[in-house]
């Protein structure tokens, strides 16, 4: 079975400007993450999808990060403007819960560089 | 809030040494508990899966052990290769929502 994908792999941008990420997740997996990943850190949720709907955006930073997930399936993720902070892996994953039980698939991840 | 921990940060080891890494969580009503590898660059490969009615989970070289009471899990890889390093994260579930620890980064020494 294909994994998840993400896309681009590589992103450099300046401060200020606009960068968009798109992950393809797993065929059938309901649930969608996406996460923030610093240098040296654990990854961070930002957002987490299940099916259309959004189950936590805690973490987001809304009033520059927005993400969404068109008919239950791809999501894109959008950062507009970025700042210098925001350099780090975005990663992707998706899951299909059987009962309680929640294994996690990860992308390749984006890692975006913001100068 | 759940709150997960990895000891050490970082390892340094001889090739043919066993390894053993810790995790510890706050909240010990998790749903399962998943162990990751991240090589530099790349995303999280899944490595073991333990569900929270299991003690522990083997596979291959790997086996990892699970005391949910306590809020804590090891992973143990046995006789180190150099193609082992990288770094490794615990990952638990409550609630449907996973929790990362910031990992330990280990290097086996040819």
């Amino acid at each position: 079975e294909a994994g998840v994908a993400q896309s681009p792999r590589y992103k450099i941008i300046e401060k200020r400007q606009s960068v968009a990420f798109w992950c393809n997740p797993i065929s059938g997996h309901a649930t969608l993450y996406w996460y923030q990943q610093i240098l040296g850190q654990g990854p961070k949720l930002l957002i987490q999808f299940q099916n259309n709907g959004v189950v936590d955006d805690s973490q987001l930073p809304k009033d520059r990060f927005s993400a969404e997930r068109l008919k239950g399936v791809d999501s894109t993720l959008k950062i507009q403007p970025a700042k210098l902070e925001d350099s780090a892996v975005y990663l992707c994953a998706s899951s299909h819960p059987w009962g309680r039980l929640v294994e996690a698939f990860f992308g390749q991840g984006t890692r975006l560089t913001v100068v | 809030k759940q709150e997960v921990t990895q000891i050490p940060a970082a390892l340094s080891v001889p090739e043919g040494e066993n390894l053993v890494l810790n995790c510890s969580f706050t909240d010990s009503a998790i749903y399962n508990l998943q162990w990751f590898r991240q090589d530099p660059g790349k995303g999280l490969t899944s490595l073991l899966l333990i569900q929270s009615s299991q003690r522990e989970q083997t596979s291959g070289r790997l086996n990892a052990s699970l005391d949910k009471s306590s809020g804590r899990s090891t992973l143990y890889i046995a006789a180190s290769q150099p193609g082992d390093s990288a770094t490794y994260l615990c990952a638990v579930t409550n609630d449907y929502k996973l929790s990362f620890g910031a990992g330990t980064t280990v290097t086996v020494r040819a």
